[in-house]
């Protein structure tokens, strides 16, 4: 399935590293979102965007910079992680913000390792 | 209390078994609910969607208790391939729960 794709699928950088992940969406979707897995804890929202605009900033640390250029495409910018931000990054879409019947798509994520 | 929350499980259940999983929600402004499936490194898909007070799609079965907050899935005649983590999420919130693992074995 390729409605949401995301690159990097992995990724391994250093703490002093900048490095950007991409994600981008085929359906058409209005609504966009960035989420955090770590091992055995629920699925984080960290950032959500509407019509390439921030509604949510769920007390993410500044060193996660999200941007938004177009309702297709949402970046994740990282700059001097930390060992403890390792995770699985997910990017999700669905069609409206705040509607009902609105389910989100996942994309396959990029897996993040911070020596 | 946390927005969203499930049994971690494991639920280690035979090939046929019935299971059922339940998921508290403590916003009750949420309008809708849904469960996804996660297999092990991969992302969430989604399973079923639960509106009013149930869905049913073959052996899946999902209701939804607004008085006591909590949506449930029972998952009749398991198979080999349903062994994976369930995750619940409230939409109103986009919050997921920390997910129920089940492995069904032979």
């Amino acid at each position: 399935e390729t409605g949401v794709t995301q690159t990097p699928r992995h990724l391994v950088m250093g703490m002093t590293n900048k490095k950007s992940l991409k994600c981008e969406q085929h359906l058409g979707h209005n609504a966009m979102y960035w989420y955090k897995q770590s091992a055995k804890k629920p699925l984080e929202l960290m950032f959500v965007y509407s019509l390439e605009e921030r509604v949510e900033n769920n007390s993410v640390p500044s060193r996660f910079s999200p941007e938004c250029p177009n309702s297709s495409h949402l970046f994740l910018h990282l700059h001097t992680l930390q060992p403890e931000d390792s995770a699985l990054y997910l990017c999700a879409s669905s069609p409206i913000l705040y509607r009902g019947a609105n389910e989100q798509f996942f994309g396959p994520g990029t897996r993040l390792t911070v020596l | 209390r946390k927005e969203v929350e499930q049994d971690p499980g494991p639920f280690n259940v035979p090939e046929g078994a019935t299971v059922a999983f339940n998921c508290t929600y403590s916003n009750s402004a949420s309008q809708s609910f849904f469960w996804y499936r996660q297999d092990c490194r991969k992302e969430p898909k989604l399973l079923m969607s639960v509106y009013s007070s149930g869905n049913e799609d073959g052996r899946f079965t999902a209701q939804l208790n607004r008085a006591s907050q909590y949506i449930s899935l029972l998952i009749r005649d398991s198979k080999l391939s349903d062994s994976a983590t369930y995750l619940c999420a409230a939409r109103r919130d986009m919050r997921f729960g920390a997910g129920t693992r089940l492995t069904v074995k032979p």
